[in-house]
């Protein structure tokens, strides 16, 4: 059973450009999150994606967009990229809308130069 | 403002040694805390506490929630090199609906020496 996946594992981007983020969810899993996580820093929350809407949001700007597809996985994109977007980025899924046990993917790690 | 502050924030142990990590919280209605662990990238679920007093346990890992002093612990016995990673410790409010909020702590990063 595969777990969460995420793509790229590595990404460098230089100011001003647009980027995408991909994740599949565990099997079975219908809800994913996104978060950011700096050096350092506890992950932070971007937003969730349950039956293809964004059902909530956390404070990132408008150049944080998401989608989720179908197929329940989701994308990430960040456009007009800034040096402070450089973290590794979180995708974690769970099986409903009341679930509090998330599961990782192994992250993103963007670095915006 | 909502916050979840652990310590310490990093521990030196050798190994057999047993650790305590603490979580404490100030949340507008409290619903579950959880801990994960870290290593290198993706957090792993340990435990989800939603009632006081009643401990969870995972092998050599166990935790308890204290919700009239607002504090969570993680214990590990019989610590091993294997057991090195941050522990990260986030409450979830009533008012999240889901898991959509979390309120995270900055982590605990534990290094356990052979």
């Amino acid at each position: 059973d595969a777990g969460v996946t995420q793509s790229p594992t590595h990404l460098i981007k230089t100011r001003g450009q647009q980027v995408t983020l991909r994740c599949s969810p565990k099997s079975g899993h219908d809800t994913v999150s996104w978060y950011q996580q700096a050096l350092g820093q506890g992950p932070q929350f971007i937003f969730q994606y349950y039956e293809e809407e964004e059902r909530q949001r956390g404070n990132f700007p408008d150049r944080f967009s998401g989608h989720q597809f179908p197929n329940y996985s989701s994308e990430l994109n960040v456009n007009a990229l800034l040096l402070g977007d450089s973290a590794l980025y979180l995708c974690a899924s769970s099986w409903d809308t009341y679930s509090y046990e998330q599961y990782f993917g192994p992250g993103t790690r963007l670095t915006v130069t | 403002e909502d916050k979840v502050v652990q310590s310490p924030l990093s521990l030196v142990v050798h190994e057999g040694d047993t650790v305590t990590l603490n979580c404490s919280y100030e949340v507008t209605n409290f619903r579950s805390l959880l801990w994960y662990k870290q290593e290198k990238k993706a957090p792993t679920f340990l435990f989800m506490l939603t009632s006081s007093g009643i401990e969870k346990k995972s092998g050599r890992l166990s935790s308890i929630l204290d919700k009239k002093e607002l504090f969570s612990i993680l214990n590990i016995t019989a610590t091993q090199t294997g057991d090195s990673a941050v522990y990260l410790c986030a409450v979830v409010p009533s008012w999240a609906g889901n898991n959509r909020k979390l309120i995270w702590g900055l982590g605990t990063s534990l290094a356990v020496n052979p």
